[in-house]
């Protein structure tokens, strides 16, 4: 099974400041049709998951700008170029390229606001 | 506007079947590349994937769950229902459904997956006797 691996768990910063989260997977996420499944999100306290990015780098509709997504084969970064009090959460990678076919999430970082 | 609900019991005993249904507005899943998925996530840990309908009633599960779980779903009532069989305190989790979609270019050709784009608020069931 693929296992995704995300660092660090927890980071705390400051408003204004960037902030990375990486996300490696056990195997390469390139899919046969040229595609990589790598998806971000973010679970705000007390609600679900909200989708940040897809494919790796394509923000969903109405994630703001500050978010990016980048990475191929097996590793990845989420980037928040300036941290904003509504940024706090958890943020998860999640992969879909694994045969048998199946969704696999990592564990988790959470941010919090310093 | 893409809406789902999970509605279900809230406290099951160990080795009863849960039945959950999520019911869901703003699409129809007979809509080609439209999926409704679900997802758990037991109390302050990480989310693991469970199982996930297409619209042309392809199945797909977690192969460490494949034997307890059954996706079904009703197109006319916009539902879809997930059973778990032999439910065991570990079992215990806020269980969510989840809207998926594949999107495609103008000549009507595959191009990617949205994944999971919309998520229901989650229903918390807890497996004690």
């Amino acid at each position: 099974d693929i296992v995704m691996t995300q660092t660090p768990l927890s980071l705390s910063v400051t408003p204004g400041q960037p902030a990375s989260i990486s996300c490696k997977s056990s195997q390469s996420l390139l899919h046969s049709d040229g595609k990589t499944y790598l998806y971000w999100y973010l679970q705000k306290p007390g609600q679900p998951p909200q989708l940040l990015i897809y494919e790796v780098s394509n923000r969903f509709s109405g994630v703001p700008d500050r978010f990016s997504g980048s990475g191929s084969g097996t590793d990845f970064t989420l980037k928040i170029s300036r941290v904003e009090a509504e940024d706090v959460g958890v943020y998860y990678c999640m992969q879909s390229i694994q045969l048998p076919f199946m969704y696999t999430f990592g564990q988790g970082t959470k941010l919090e606001i310093k | 506007q893409i809406t789902l609900k999970e509605s279900g019991p809230t406290l099951v005993k160990p080795t009863q079947t849960l039945t959950l249904t999520c019911t869901f507005s703003g699409f129809s899943l007979s809509t080609s590349g439209v999926g409704v998925g679900w997802i758990r996530q037991p109390p302050g840990k990480a989310l693991e994937w469970l199982a996930l309908i297409y619209w042309d009633d392809d199945k797909r599960y977690s192969p460490s769950l494949k034997s307890r779980l059954t996706i079904t779903k009703d197109t006319s009532k916009n539902q879809v229902v997930l059973t778990m069989t032999n439910m065991d305190p570990v079992d215990t989790a806020t269980y969510y459904c989840a809207h998926s979609r594949y999107y495609y270019d103008s000549s009507g050709y595959y191009v990617g997956s949205l994944g999971f784009d919309y998520w229901g608020q989650g229903t918390l069931v807890t497996v004690s006797s």
